[in-house]
């Protein structure tokens, strides 16, 4: 079993350049995540989703944008990359069910420069 | 909203006996994660609570005072690979039960 695979794992882009970290899942979860780590710190919660075709804000979402076409997929957007988005960025999913835990990916570690 | 609070960081001898604290103001309580972060990599699952009391998973133990929003991680038997951060993640029924980390406790073990 995958279990939760982002691509890339590292990236390095340009201020004002955009792309897309992609992430799937294999588990068929409902819940899916996206949460940036900065040095020192938790897991902010940008984006999540409880089913395809359902997106919510988290509590970090300027400057991203998600889709949620498919049950495995939960691809997350940056259009106009800025260095405050430098971060190591990790998709999570899960059934949502009270006693279950979340799957985390191995993390995509974005630099702007 | 919720806040969550751990220590930042912890040191304790190989062999030992360690305990790391969380405590949380939330609305809505729904259980209380605890995971375990490698440096550099993804978090894992290491235990989960709703309700009061203790919880015990071989040498990991976790335990959970709804009444005074305290929960408590002890590590027994310490080894060197317990070198990691510690996280602390609560749900609520007014987050949409999605979790919320704290910002992880980094436990560093010596010999």
């Amino acid at each position: 079993n995958a279990g939760v695979t982002q691509t890339p794992k590292f990236r390095i882009l340009k201020i004002g350049q955009s792309m897309t970290l992609q992430c799937t899942q294999d588990m068929n979860h409902n819940y899916m995540y996206w949460y940036r780590q900065d040095p020192g710190m938790g897991l902010k919660l940008i984006y999540y989703s409880v089913g395809a075709g359902i997106t919510d804000k988290g509590e970090v979402p300027n400057g991203y944008n998600v889709s949620r076409s498919t049950t495995e997929d939960f691809p997350l957007r940056l259009e106009l990359a800025a260095p405050s988005q430098t971060s190591v960025y990790f998709c999570a999913s899960g059934t949502g069910d009270a006693n279950t835990e979340a799957f985390f990916g191995q993390g995509t570690r974005l630099t702007v420069v | 909203g919720q806040n969550i609070d751990q220590p930042t960081e912890m040191t304790a001898t190989e062999g030992a006996i360690v305990q790391i604290n969380c405590t949380y103001q939330t609305s809505g309580f729904n259980g209380l994660f605890w995971y375990q972060q490698h440096a550099g990599e993804a978090p894992t699952f290491l235990s989960y609570n709703v309700l009061d009391g203790l919880e015990e998973k071989g040498r990991f133990s976790s335990f959970l005072s709804r009444s005074k929003g305290y929960s408590y991680l002890l590590l027994k038997e310490l080894q060197m690979k317990d070198s990691a951060s510690y996280l602390c993640a609560v749900r609520s029924s007014r987050g949409s039960y999605i979790p919320t980390f704290g910002r992880g406790t980094s436990l560093i073990v010596h010999p």
